[in-house]
């Protein structure tokens, strides 16, 4: 079993659509939970990070964490063409270094 | 500050050459990480330092791979007798202990061993 799952799509969403990107970890020791969005040839961007049960928002994106699932999702809400990426999901372990482990992305395309 | 910066951005070598990168982390940043990442995968983590102190390093890194980071600023990592399997994006990371988000990625160094 991989520590952090994703699906690596591509999900195909229109233009204005919400959406919505899922994750599962393995280690019900990890404490923190990332979004990275990456465009192809780039490296990593920080968009979202949660650390409690529930729902976090920031802009068009709401991150969600339910700990006792084992799972984090994120949503993005009148989705553009910009948004066209790769979404990583991260985990870390408090006491660990804060090092990520990440799962394999999931390609997000918004079409016009 | 313009964030962490790496050099070089890209790197042809042969195999059997040993190879260098850099890594500049945001100036108030005391952790730095190395992480590597090939096509269709996330990035995988490789080492880390807090300040100075190397405080783990992978178990999946070869000992050809070493890392240092003398005065806790700056970051060097070392891949000697490269091999084709080292192929990959090269990609540093800075944070600042006690302090959330989370970590901030450079541009990265991408490697090709010919």
């Amino acid at each position: 079993q991989k520590e952090v799952e994703q699906n690596s799509g591509p999900l195909s969403v229109p233009e204005g659509a919400i959406a919505s990107l899922n994750c599962t970890y393995s280690d019900r020791g990890s404490q923190s939970f990332f979004w990275y969005r990456q465009y192809s040839g780039k490296s990593p961007e920080l968009i979202m990070s949660i650390y409690s049960n529930g729902d976090k928002e920031d802009g068009r994106f709401t991150a969600q964490l339910n700990k006792a699932s084992q799972y984090v999702s994120l949503l993005i809400r009148d989705s553009q063409p910009s948004d066209s990426a790769t979404y990583l999901c991260a985990v870390s372990l408090t006491g660990g270094g804060n090092k990520l482990t990440f799962g394999t992305g999931t390609q997000l395309k918004v079409e016009l | 500050d313009t964030g962490v910066s790496q050099n070089p951005r890209h790197k042809i070598t042969k195999r059997g050459q040993n190879v260098t990168f850099r890594c500049d982390p945001i100036s108030e940043h005391n952790r730095l990480y190395w992480y590597r990442q090939t096509l269709g995968q996330g990035p995988e983590f490789l080492t880390y330092f807090q300040n100075e102190a190397q405080l783990e390093k992978s178990r999946l890194l070869s000992d050809r791979f070493s890392a240092e980071r003398p005065k806790g600023s700056f970051s060097t990592l070392e891949i000697q007798r490269t091999e084709q399997g080292d192929s990959a994006m090269y990609l540093c990371a800075s944070s600042l202990v006690g302090t959330p988000p989370g970590e901030y990625f450079g541009p990265g160094t991408r490697l090709l061993v010919l």
